[in-house]
């Protein structure tokens, strides 16, 4: 098993540029998650799923856009890219055990975007 | 709005120290989980704490989730290199919810 895999790792974007990033796991999870990380910030939430088909906003939802067309797949959209964008990107996945109190997240090895 | 205070920040210990990293807020999480995360990967899950007062050890690691689920320490006796890395700890908020709210994290870095 691959686990959670994230493509690209690396990415430089110009302002206003458009990209996705795709998040794929092969663990057959209901949840998806992606997150940014910032120094000095920790982990912030954009955009989760709860399972295919359906998407919620987190906590910094504002320039993001998601999709979950297939259950192993989360991608994450970027329209218009700008440079407060600049981070490292993480997706994460898992399955709800015990009303979900003692999931455990499997995140992907990130990948670092640049807005220049 | 949820947030998780950790403290401290930065830590830079020699090995075989002690050390405790806490987390905090003033809001009451249905559970707490520590995260390890090494350069350049994903965090990866140490523990999660459920109920109020809960301990958990994993060999030099002991974690605590405070009496009112608002708080958590993790506790590391005789630290080693291998300990290096930013540690995490993420709150979940009332059952039924599905989002998880990150601290600010603690840079540990333990010298030989």
């Amino acid at each position: 098993n691959a686990g959670v895999t994230q493509t690209p790792k690396f990415r430089v974007l110009k302002t206003g540029q458009s990209m996705t990033l795709l998040c794929a796991q092969d663990m057959n999870h209901e949840y998806m998650y992606w997150y940014r990380q910032d120094p000095g910030m920790g982990l912030r939430l954009i955009h989760y799923s709860v399972g295919e088909g359906t998407t919620a906003k987190g906590e910094v939802p504002d320039g993001y856009n998601v999709s979950r067309l297939k259950k192993q797949n989360f991608l994450l959209g970027l329209e218009s890219a700008a440079p407060s964008q600049t981070s490292v990107y993480f997706c994460a996945s898992s399955y709800s055990l015990s009303g979900g109190l003692t999931d455990t997240q499997y995140f992907g090895p990130g990948t670092r975007l640049t807005v220049l | 709005t949820q947030l998780l205070e950790q403290s401290p920040q930065f830590l830079s210990i020699q090995e075989g120290e002690n050390l405790t990293v806490y987390c905090n807020s003033s809001s009451v999480f249905s559970s707490l989980q520590w995260y390890r995360q090494e350069p350049g990967e994903g965090p990866v899950l140490l523990v999660t704490v459920v109920t109020g007062g809960e301990v958990k050890k994993l060999k030099r690691l002991t974690f605590q989730f405070g009496d009112a689920r608002k708080d958590s320490s993790l506790h590391i006796t005789a630290a080693q290199t291998g300990d290096t890395g930013l540690y995490l700890c993420a709150g979940r908020g009332p059952s039924g919810t599905y989002k998880y709210i990150f601290g600010t994290g603690t840079r540990l870095k333990v010298l030989a």
